[in-house]
């Protein structure tokens, strides 16, 4: 069946550091992958997405590739702040079948 | 739009007592998923429904959970009897699926249940 394998956490950063938080997926066909955050108390928000093979999904200075021939979707930002601190998931959606990896949690230092 | 509403937000209740978690997706969309979260295992989809009916209950993980959708606005999640072990945060979520298109799921802010 789809599923999502992400990279174990907890990951704590100092501010400006460069993240990278890993993801594979298995999954039949082209599935739509997403990055989703959460923030304490809250529930998952859409981080960014790719529809398709080698597509870039970007936003907050976040970018992931969609690489087909390596089945993943890794998180990349080149500075975090404070603020990035969260629960970050990993997710593909192929149909109407949405699977989520287990979550990272990243903690950023001052 | 309000987003998804998910009612209550914090539920206690004791074991062998009965509790029915509520949702109300974005209007006009025609998928809804049920989530639950724990630290020991994530994430995890309980069901979801196409069009108020219900696709895959697979991730139910027994009889005493059962969803319904009664129309486009309103679903519930209800367990009886409710154990300790089904305390978790449960998360509701909403989506457009036109067939041969893959968007995103919405969510609600989630329901965080605690069995003692």
């Amino acid at each position: 069946g789809n599923s999502v394998t992400q990279m174990e956490g907890p990951v704590t950063l100092s501010e400006e550091a460069f993240l990278t938080i890993n993801c594979t997926y298995t999954a039949t066909g082209y599935p739509s992958l997403f990055w989703y955050v959460q923030y304490p108390g809250e529930g998952l928000q859409l981080l960014l997405k790719a529809t398709k093979a080698d597509d870039k999904g970007s936003n907050k200075g976040f970018e992931a590739t969609y690489r087909k021939e390596t089945t993943s979707f890794h998180l990349e930002k080149g500075s975090v702040q404070v603020s990035d601190s969260a629960v970050y998931f990993c997710a593909l959606r192929k149909n109407n079948d949405m699977r989520f990896g287990a979550g990272t949690r990243l903690t950023v230092k001052p | 739009d309000a987003g998804v509403i998910q009612s209550p937000r914090h539920e206690v209740t004791e074991m062998g007592q009965e509790v029915t978690l509520r949702c109300k997706p974005i209007s006009g969309h025609n998928s809804l998923f049920w989530y639950r979260q724990t630290m020991m295992r994530g994430l995890e989809l309980l069901i979801y429904f196409n069009n108020n009916v219900p696709i895959d209950d697979s991730g139910m993980p027994e009889d005493r959970f059962s969803a319904k959708m009664p129309n486009a606005s309103f679903s519930t999640l209800k367990i009886q009897p409710s154990e300790p072990r089904d305390s978790a945060v449960y998360f509701c979520a909403s989506s457009l699926f036109p067939a041969g298109l893959n968007t995103e799921a919405f969510f609600g802010q989630g329901t965080r249940l605690t069995v003692v």
